[in-house]
């Protein structure tokens, strides 16, 4: 119940193409779902958040889309730049889980020029 | 700017030997954690504290301990590492006081034990 399901693994888009990651949940009490990007070398640093009283939030060309019925929800990065390639991990989190996150397994994206 | 730093950046340690991986934030954060990362796993739980001196199990606690003297510094101990404690070892900070629950992250630790 507090897994966090992550897919593709791996992803490979071209130079302003647009690169989707998804996650699903079975918990319904997350009420915190953020994105963390990794690049090679550095920790992972938040991206991108929402609640789930919103079903997208866009940053820029990053944009989360949320499913609660589906309880999935999906990383849209739009023009997808070489300086894109990271790691991406989805994570969840809830108010009694305290400041815990429960992670994904991570997408490692490439961005060809 | 936030920071948290991590002891080494590589570490080779032996079978059986006692590891120490230490981890600062300069952020006066309450909440710390160690996780540990490795492909197709993500990041996995270790051990948080939520206090100085207070800590709890996270989900992959066996063969590692930790120690919170200081609310700045949490440290991870592997009591006798193993070959299967191969990986990168990630700290964190956050604060209950961000609504966001973010966590602050280190460079992490690549240990590998031979």
């Amino acid at each position: 119940q507090q897994q966090v399901k992550q897919s593709p693994q791996s992803l490979i888009v071209q130079k302003g193409g647009i690169s989707i990651i998804n996650c699903a949940y079975e918990n319904t009490a997350f009420d915190y779902f953020p994105w963390y990007q990794q690049f090679p070398g550095k920790g992972p640093a938040l991206l991108i958040a929402i609640r789930p009283d919103v079903s997208e939030k866009k940053e820029g060309r990053f944009t989360i889309s949320f499913n609660k019925s589906a309880k999935q929800f999906s990383l849209h990065i739009m023009d997808s730049q070489p300086g894109d390639s990271a790691t991406y991990f989805c994570a969840a989190s809830m108010e009694e889980y305290g400041n815990k996150l429960v992670f994904g397994a991570g997408t490692i994206l490439r961005v060809k020029s | 700017d936030v920071k948290v730093t991590q002891s080494s950046r590589y570490l080779v340690k032996r079978t059986g030997e006692k590891v120490f991986l230490e981890c600062v934030q300069d952020m006066d954060h309450e909440n710390m954690f160690w996780y540990r990362q490795d492909p197709g796993l993500g990041l996995r739980l270790i051990y948080f504290s939520y206090d100085v001196k207070m800590k709890e199990k996270g989900d992959i606690p066996e063969g590692y301990s930790v120690s919170r003297e200081k609310k700045e510094r949490f440290s991870l101990i592997l009591e006798s590492a193993s070959t299967n404690q191969t990986s990168m070892y990630l700290c964190a900070s956050s604060s209950p006081q961000l609504s966001s629950y973010e966590q602050y992250f280190g460079p992490g630790t690549r240990l590998t034990v031979t």
